[in-house]
């Protein structure tokens, strides 16, 4: 089974407008860390945001806010205030164990390519 | 402080060829990992090692090989090249392995080897 599903293969938003990006996990492990990535087409990817899943509050990084629904195991990403800069794939990832800090293997999604339109 | 630097950033081989990439992590930072991405698969990952020693290793064939330096810098090789070896190769570095800290840390990406067999 995949253990991260982001459904969204490509989106449209106008800029100045809020985008929400879908992503869903799967894991049985209850020491895991959600971590969202930004990949332009230069190829590097820049972390956006990380939420731990004993973390109460959902995170927020300045335009960046994660919607952490642990129930429903569900991490979207909303980015606010779109800009011409933000057209990029976007990518959901989990570490699983991140209690103890053993592995940096990240399982990630499929990617969300974010186009912005002035 | 310097990112993380990947080296060279384009590679064109043939088939049966071998191929040595080079990742150099922040400093301070002692775990690299290897991340290989295709349009099809997605960001698959390869290896990770922290103190000079493979801690993981991702579901990849034994042609696909690594290590790290005592001052943490990384190498992977790949033998025999292949065609459906053409990819994106993307190195990560974290400060650590082993503890809670680590765990929440997110990792930091370089800007990719983009590997072309022909």
């Amino acid at each position: 089974a995949q253990k991260i599903t982001q459904t969204q293969p490509g989106m449209f938003v106008q800029e100045k407008e809020a985008v929400t990006l879908d992503c869903t996990y799967d894991t049985s492990d209850p020491s895991y860390g959600l971590f969202w990535y930004k990949q332009p087409s230069s190829g590097e990817m820049i972390f956006l945001i990380y939420q731990g899943s004993y973390d109460q509050q959902n995170a927020t990084e300045g335009r960046y806010s994660l919607n952490f629904q642990k129930a429903r195991k569900s991490a979207n990403l909303v980015i606010s205030a779109s800009q011409l800069g933000d057209s990029a794939m976007y990518f959901c990832a989990m570490r699983e164990g991140v209690r103890w800090g053993f592995g940096n293997v990240l399982h990630c999604g499929s990617g969300t390519q974010v186009i912005v339109l002035p | 402080k310097a990112g993380v630097t990947q080296t060279p950033r384009y590679l064109i081989k043939t088939r049966g060829q071998q191929v040595t990439l080079s990742c150099s992590p922040i400093s301070g930072h002692r775990s690299v990992s290897w991340y290989q991405q295709t349009p099809g698969q997605g960001l698959q990952f390869l290896f990770e090692y922290f103190s000079e020693t493979q801690r993981n290793k991702g579901n990849f064939p034994g042609r696909f090989s690594g290590r790290q330096f005592s001052n943490s810098r990384s190498e992977m090789n790949v033998s025999t090249l292949e065609l459906g070896d053409s990819a994106l190769y993307l190195c990560a570095s974290s400060p650590g392995w082993g503890t809670a800290s680590s765990g929440n840390s997110p990792l930091h990406f370089g800007n990719g080897t983009r590997l072309t067999v022909t």
